[in-house]
């Protein structure tokens, strides 16, 4: 059974950093797939962040891309964003998910982490 | 890229049918058969439960159908039933390769 599971700090300061990882178990990232990042702020909608396949393709969403950047630790079988500059904007739950194609989240999600930006 | 238009809210009552929409543009819904539908209950995860336009991921009760008429997709639940209760997000697959999400549709089982 896949599973997936978000993991980093529930509180980043403005102007910081964002950096959390998810970490893959029941399916080797190396052997397919995208994998990808969704946000939501509290009380919204989702928001698609971006998408990584195994050997490093990525998307990004443009709204976010300056910011955004993904990456895969295959050795770890595990997935990385980091998203810089954050604002209060940026407060939501975090989910990962590997994705139908390169961008549409399957029925694989985390149980998603609330990333909070303090001032 | 804009958001897709569902409509904030539905309703319908047990065993009643209802449908939610999604709108979109033919660089998105209309241009793609990439439509997905997924339900969120209250601090739970999105769960999968249309993909291309009208699959049933295997699992998903066949109360759950999908379709598209031009720029529009559509999730039709049968048989409504008090577990439906939920919000429902529709996505599509776009022309710059990103992916765009409907606003939602909160579901409410009278």
């Amino acid at each position: 059974q896949v599973q997936l599971q978000e993991s980093g700090p529930g509180l980043v300061k403005a102007s910081e950093t964002l950096s959390l990882t998810c970490a893959v178990s029941g399916y080797s990232i190396s052997s397919g797939y995208y994998w990808g990042w969704i946000r939501q702020p509290p009380g919204k909608g989702l928001e698609w962040i971006g998408s990584i396949s195994h050997s490093g393709s990525t998307y990004y969403n443009p709204s976010l891309k300056s910011r955004v950047t993904i990456s895969v630790d295959a050795s770890k079988n595990q997935f990385s964003l980091k998203l810089s500059s954050v604002t209060a904007a940026d407060t939501a739950v975090y989910y990962c998910a590997r994705l139908l194609g390169v961008v549409t989240p399957s029925g694989y999600w985390g149980q998603g982490t609330l990333v909070t930006v303090s001032s | 890229q804009s958001a897709l238009t569902q409509p904030a809210s539905v309703s319908g009552s047990p065993g009643q049918s209802i449908t939610i929409s999604c709108t979109g543009t033919s660089s998105d819904v209309g241009g793609y058969n990439s439509v997905s539908w997924y339900q969120q209950h209250p601090g739970k995860a999105p769960n999968l439960m249309i993909y291309e336009v009208s699959n049933r991921p295997s699992g998903v009760s066949n109360r759950f159908s999908g379709s598209k008429s031009g720029n529009t997709a559509s999730l039709t639940i049968s048989g409504l039933q008090a577990e439906d209760e939920a919000d429902y997000y529709c996505s599509s697959y776009t022309s710059s390769s990103t992916l765009v999400f409907g606003g939602g549709t909160k579901l409410t089982v009278l």
